[in-house]
């Protein structure tokens, strides 16, 4: 596509349940990225896919979350048993190569989670 | 703690001054990026700057790094009311940890009065 879609933009869920967002990147990119972002507070790394390569998780808070990316595109990054502090905006990225200091990471609008 | 610190949180001024941002960081970096983000949605990539320059330019914008001191700053000349955002500075470093991913700063709030 042209840009970094995610889905849904907006969810509610009650305490306890599961979600899931997803993320299709740029077509092409091989990196994604994953970030939280609390109100009013800055990107918090969540994780990272580079290529074939083992992903980079030491973002992720707790064993509740979960990410991963199916065939090198589409990235499903879950949540179990959620709880209000998953209240955030979750954004995520891809670039096209990783980190290189010509590539360019594009963010998607976010997916604002609200837990109640 | 955030690898990368906006400083100040926020800031407020009139349309047609300049906004500057500063920006420290901790670790050894490969680069230093400006994004600046619209009612808490996507984030837009501003300015590159990589670690052995010292000064860049895009348009109204002017980034300078100092690596001896870890620190950065983001200009904007002449502000517009358009201006208004939140803006982060990111770094990727992979020297301590191996990570290998853009780290964020909590941002500087600006806000242009027109």
């Amino acid at each position: 596509g042209a840009g970094v879609s995610q889905s849904p933009s907006n969810k509610v869920t009650e305490k306890g349940k599961d979600v899931e967002l997803r993320c299709d990147p740029i077509s092409g990119h091989t990196a994604l990225y994953w970030y939280r972002q609390s109100l009013g507070q800055g990107l918090e790394f969540l994780i990272y896919f580079q290529g074939n390569s083992a992903p980079d998780k030491s973002g992720l808070p707790s064993d509740r979350f979960s990410a991963e990316r199916t065939g090198g595109s589409v990235s499903t990054l879950t949540i179990q048993r959620t709880q209000q502090e998953d209240s955030a905006v979750y954004l995520c990225a891809s670039s096209l190569l990783g980190q290189g200091p010509r590539n360019t990471i594009y963010f998607g609008e976010g997916s604002w989670l609200t837990v109640v | 703690s955030q690898q990368g610190e906006e400083d100040p949180q926020a800031l407020s001024i009139q349309e047609g001054e300049n906004a500057t941002m500063n920006c420290s960081y901790k670790t050894s970096i490969n680069n230093l990026q400006w994004y600046r983000q619209n009612s808490g949605r996507g984030l837009v990539h501003l300015i590159l700057i990589r670690s052995n320059e010292r000064e860049k330019h895009s348009g109204r914008l002017r980034v300078t790094l100092d690596t001896s001191k870890k620190s950065s700053s983001l200009l904007i000349t002449a502000s517009r009311a358009a201006d208004t955002a939140s803006y982060f500075c990111a770094t990727v470093f992979d020297m301590d940890t191996g990570r290998r991913a853009l780290t964020f700063g909590s941002g500087t709030r600006l806000q242009v009065q027109p």
